[in-house]
Parts: C-alpha cells; sequence; structure tokens
C-alpha cells in the first residue's frame, strides 16, 4: 500500500521563487528521504531525515518532519530552471522504502 | 554518476523471449533492491537483497527471477513478460537496509 503521498502533484514556479513541496503518510517510520528524478532517469537520492529529527538544511534545500502530524515538506529555496524534475517523497518503515506518486516541479527561466 | 549502473539502458522484448537485466554498484553497498516504474504510479518495490541475500519479495510473478551472485552485481531474469510489464525498472543499493539508496540509471523496458 502507498505510504507516502505528495502534495501538490504539479508545481510551476519562476526561477528564483522557492518551492515547497509537502509529503504525508500513514504508519510510523524510521527516517524520510526525498529524491529528485529528471525525465527517464534514475532517481537521486537529496535528503534523509531521522524521525527523531525535526529540521534538516541541504544546500537550498530545507526538510522538516512533524512526527506527530506524519506529514515532512521539502522546501527549495532561490530555484533555478535546472531543479526542473519530479520529487519523490519515501518513508522507511521497517527497513522497506516505500515512494510517493512524486511532485512534477517547473521552474520557468 | 551515481555509482549504480545498469545494462541495458533500452530493451525492446516479445512475449516469449527471454532476457535479463544487470546492475552493478561500485559503492561497497551491502542492500540491493529492484524497482519498478510505471507511468502515473508510485515507484513499486520489487526485491531486496541484503548481504546477498533475498530478504523482500513484493509479490511479484514469478515470470521475473532476481539473482545477486555477489554483493557488487544484481540480476533481475525475464521470461514470458507482459505488454502491462512495460516500465522503467531501476536498481538501487544502499550501504545497510537503513540509509538512503543510491538509484541506478535505469532500465525502460518495453514488450511487444
Amino acid at each position: 500500500s502507498q505510504q507516502g503521498e505528495e502534495d501538490p502533484q504539479a508545481l510551476s514556479i519562476q526561477e528564483g521563487e522557492n518551492a515547497t513541496m509537502n509529503c504525508s503518510y500513514k504508519t510510523s517510520i524510521n527516517n524520510l528521504q526525498w529524491y529528485r528524478q529528471n525525465s527517464g532517469r534514475g532517481l537521486v537520492h537529496l535528503i534523509l531525515i531521522r524521525s527523531n529529527e525535526r529540521e534538516k538544511h541541504s544546500g537550498r534545500l530545507r526538510v522538516t518532519l512533524d512526527t506527530s502530524k506524519k506529514s515532512s515538506s521539502l522546501l527549495i529555496t532561490a530555484s533555478r530552471a535546472a531543479d526542473t524534475a519530479s520529487y519523490f517523497c519515501a518513508t522507511d518503515a521497517n527497513s522497506k522504502l516505500t515512494f510517493g506518486k512524486g511532485i512534477t516541479l517547473s521552474v520557468r527561466p | 554518476e551515481t555509482g549504480v549502473t545498469q545494462t541495458p539502458r533500452h530493451l525492446v522484448m516479445g512475449m516469449t523471449n527471454k532476457k535479463s537485466l544487470k546492475c552493478e554498484q561500485h559503492l561497497g553497498h551491502n542492500a540491493m533492491y529492484w524497482y519498478k516504474q510505471s507511468a502515473k504510479k508510485p515507484l513499486e518495490l520489487m526485491f531486496v537483497y541484503s548481504l546477498e541475500e533475498r530478504v523482500e519479495n513484493n509479490s511479484v510473478p514469478s515470470r521475473f527471477s532476481p539473482e545477486c551472485p555477489n554483493s557488487s552485481h544484481l540480476f533481475l531474469h525475464l521470461h514470458t513478460l507482459q505488454p502491462e510489464d512495460s516500465a522503467l525498472y531501476l536498481c538501487a543499493s544502499s550501504q545497510d537496509l537503513k540509509g538512503g539508496a543510491f538509484f541506478g540509471q535505469g532500465t525502460r523496458l518495453t514488450v511487444v
């Protein structure tokens, strides 16, 4: 069954703006991960946040995790056209990664 | 380059063919995975290997047969596939079963 569910399904923003993507899940997790996928290619691991962490940063990425609400958000600041891709959240529960359907982000130059 | 290499990148096969997908990782990881990605569906976990032992088989039909001869290589043997098996097949590896996964570029499979 699907664990992570991203929101919105698609997002279009102007270069330089911030992009916020959300993920909700249903069961307890060990960690939550965000991945990026360019069209027709493999996924690239972006960031992992553990269940006892609330916020994590990596470059222009900021991830938050609220285990009480079973939700996470990925913020990409100062977006670039190269950030155009699909973004997936994946939850790790019992050493099994379950992915959502993904969010399509388009960054207009 | 993620350190995970999949071959071939594209494969077209008939329903009576037998073919194999190959995945190789040079990261020293202990866990390897096969995922299936179909259009408009979440990524589906197919198989998980940890230290060359299969630890997860996600109700995958027997026409898909994985093989992990050593910790660096993973194969997916295909036989008598159906057109609905057409998808992007992704291999991934991770240090252990709890860390972030590194994905290959995938094999785009078309069954005709």
